[in-house]
């Protein structure tokens, strides 16, 4: 079945860049996402990427994909403590209708 | 546009009781998604229903939960006997299509006492 890993924190000073990694294992992933989780929250989209694009960019976010390693990562840019939330990643396959395989998530902690 | 709305937010039953959790989609939005969110665990997966019809239940426990989306009304997750690993939050997501992302609402978080 699909697996979904991620990190499960991270700590960065306010200003600094924030990289948050996930891995996958199901190769016929069609999309993949990331969310954001405030505390008692639903979840927020942030952003997604096609399979079939290596990069995506939206003002302090940027997605990378590396298909052949089944690697995804955010980074966010500048960030701010109004960015302290728990991150989750999530993929789409072929085979699984619109249903979403979720990572465990990563918290993210920016200290001033 | 009002976004997915679930209701109620917090939801205390005893041992044994049934739970109701209601969620009404995005207005447009005919695909309604249902995961469940264990103590610091990321979602998983429960049922994903169009309306009147059950499309996929593949991570639905095989006793005492069932969802319903009828024609009329908000999309219902039941849970029949309630025991206390039931405790969770549970999100409801909504979508036009399955091409789409989902729009996901806040969430009823269950407490079984």
């Amino acid at each position: 079945g699909e697996d979904v890993e991620q990190s499960l924190f991270l700590s960065v000073r306010e200003g600094d860049s924030s990289v948050i990694n996930c891995t996958y294992t199901d190769s016929s992933s069609t999309y993949l996402y990331w969310y954001k989780q405030e505390p008692g929250a639903g979840l927020q989209l942030l952003t997604y990427i096609f399979s079939n694009m290596d990069m995506k960019q939206d003002q302090r976010l940027t997605v990378l994909l590396n298909k052949k390693d089944k690697h995804l990562s955010l980074r966010i840019a500048d960030t701010q403590t109004g960015d302290s939330a728990i991150y989750f990643c999530a993929e789409k396959n072929t085979g699984g209708g619109n249903k979403l395989t979720f990572g465990t998530g990563t918290q993210l902690k920016v200290e001033l | 546009n009002a976004g997915v709305m679930q209701n109620p937010r917090h939801l205390v039953r005893r041992r044994g009781q049934e739970a109701r959790l209601r969620c009404s989609p995005m207005k447009g939005h005919s695909h309604v998604y249902w995961y469940r969110q264990l103590p610091e665990e990321g979602l998983k997966f429960m049922v994903y229903l169009q309306k009147e019809n059950i499309i996929d239940e593949s991570g639905m426990p095989k006793e005492r939960f069932s969802a319903e989306f009828p024609k009329e009304g908000p999309s219902i997750l039941r849970i029949q006997q309630v025991v206390r690993g039931d405790s969770a939050a549970y999100f409801c997501a909504s979508s036009p299509n399955t091409d789409d992302g989902y729009t996901f609402g806040s969430g009823t978080r269950l407490t079984v006492v």
